[in-house]
């Protein structure tokens, strides 16, 4: 079965660390990774997307890697600022399909 | 530009009636996706459109759902005689192709009473 999990499941941290959230996959057959922000009650924000023969990629102070043989994607967040709270998702799309399966998500509260 | 939007935001219905959930998509966006995310639930993937290929409708939890894309843009997502478990956010997202990036509207909220 084709599942997605993301830990932790909260996290609470200081402003202006560095933090990583994970996120595993159970089939390395992957097209492609996408990240994703969700603040309360509204839709979800695309922060990243790594195709499949792609190791990382970045924007501004995130940074989002990829491991297919282990089946893992990190995302780094440098110098967290109290705006960075919300619930991260990542989300995966497998080769042969079209369907995108999503992990339950991380919730990130930055202490001011 | 416009990103996706989606109507109406907030819906209240009674069990048994029918509803309707319009999404439109990005202009120019050719895939579009409807996900249901349910109280303290994950993001569940309900139905894909691509152009004017016939729909992966994998997931649909049942025959009460049904959805439609009319002249490659706006979908329409139907749930017949709903039921409180239909209860949830409805949430819409388009792609410029197939497999890319996914943008997201703001979602429908759906309560059923």
């Amino acid at each position: 079965k084709q599942e997605v999990t993301q830990i932790p499941a909260a996290l609470s941290v200081p402003e202006g660390e560095n933090l990583v959230l994970n996120c595993s996959f159970t089939d390395s057959a992957i097209y492609n990774l996408q990240w994703f922000r969700q603040d309360p009650g509204k839709g979800l924000t695309s922060l990243l997307l790594i195709q499949s023969s792609q190791r990382e990629q970045t924007s501004g102070r995130l940074n989002a890697s990829l491991d297919k043989s282990s089946g893992r994607s990190t995302l780094y967040i440098a110098a967290s600022q109290p705006g960075d709270s919300a619930t991260y998702l990542c989300a995966v799309i497998y080769t042969g399909g079209f369907k995108t399966i999503f992990g339950a998500g991380t919730r990130l509260f930055v202490k001011a | 530009g416009a990103g996706v939007s989606q109507s109406p935001s907030n819906k209240v219905t009674e069990k048994g009636k029918d509803v309707e959930l319009r999404c439109d998509p990005i202009s120019g966006h050719t895939a579009l996706y409807w996900y249901r995310q349910s109280l303290g639930q994950g993001l569940e993937f309900l139905i894909y459109f691509q152009g004017n290929s016939a729909p992966d409708k994998s997931g649909l939890p049942s025959d009460r759902f049904s959805a439609e894309r009319t002249g490659g843009s706006v979908s329409t997502l139907t749930i017949q005689r709903t039921q409180q478990e239909d209860s949830a956010v409805y949430l819409c997202a388009s792609s410029l192709v197939e497999r890319d990036e996914q943008y997201f509207g703001p979602g429908t909220r759906l309560t059923v009473t």
